[in-house]
């Protein structure tokens, strides 16, 4: 099924390691963003790419590494995890936002820092 | 950063009532979405509004976008249970399309 894919689902770091979350659509978007999500803090930016090697800081970036080599990939990293990064990850992906097209999320990363 | 706020926070209803949320934001949006969540699943798109007046339907949902492009407001008829589920307004100024979230409206339809 078209759509955007994300993996781990679930996963348990200890304080200081380093993981990449992994992010894949097969729908030729250009648009790829990272977004976390916390309870009373809504969706917040990490970062986010306008297309194949451009990528820019969102909200919310520091701790945060992202790559686009392909237009397909946009994985994340966490440089050494702290407990502050406990939350849920989203990826989201779209055609062009700007001219109104929606966004398409995956169905998430649920991270634990201990 | 632009800050879209949502109201009510929290709205617990019966099933067959009416009710209406809304977004509302000082800051001019090229287009906004809504967005429902539902509990361990990513944000499904809703609809998206591009033109100030601008009103949609989607069945018992409808979306409004004020006539400013800062605000936009979601009525459901006769709700059901089906409809409960964490709702999001969010905002693009269009400048390098970054999505503004508000922080969401979590409906519950009790049967």
């Amino acid at each position: 099924n078209a759509g955007v894919t994300q993996t781990p689902k679930f996963q348990v770091l200890k304080t200081g390691q380093s993981m990449t979350l992994q992010c894949a659509q097969d729908m030729n978007h250009e648009y790829m963003s990272w977004y976390r999500q916390d309870p009373g803090m809504g969706l917040r930016l990490i970062h986010y790419s306008v297309g194949a090697g451009i990528t820019d800081q969102g909200e919310v970036p520091n701790g945060y590494n992202v790559s686009r080599s392909t237009t397909e990939d946009f994985p994340l990293r966490l440089l050494s995890a702290a407990p502050s990064q406990t939350s849920v990850y989203f990826c989201a992906s779209s055609y062009h936002p700007g001219t109104g097209y929606g966004y398409t999320f995956g169905s998430g990363t649920r991270l634990t820092v201990v | 950063t632009q800050l879209l706020e949502q109201s009510p926070q929290f709205l617990s209803i019966q099933e067959g009532e009416n009710l209406t949320v809304y977004c509302n934001s000082s800051s001019v949006f090229s287009s906004l979405q809504w967005y429902r969540q539902e509990p361990g699943e990513g944000p499904v798109l809703l609809v998206t509004v591009v033109t100030g007046g601008e009103v949609k339907k989607l069945k018992r949902l409808t979306f409004q976008f004020g006539d400013a492009r800062k605000d936009s407001s979601l009525h459901i008829t006769a709700a059901q249970p089906g409809d409960t589920g964490l709702y999001l307004c969010a905002g693009d100024t269009g400048a390098n399309s970054k999505l503004t979230f508000g922080k969401g409206i979590t409906l519950s339809v009790r049967p």
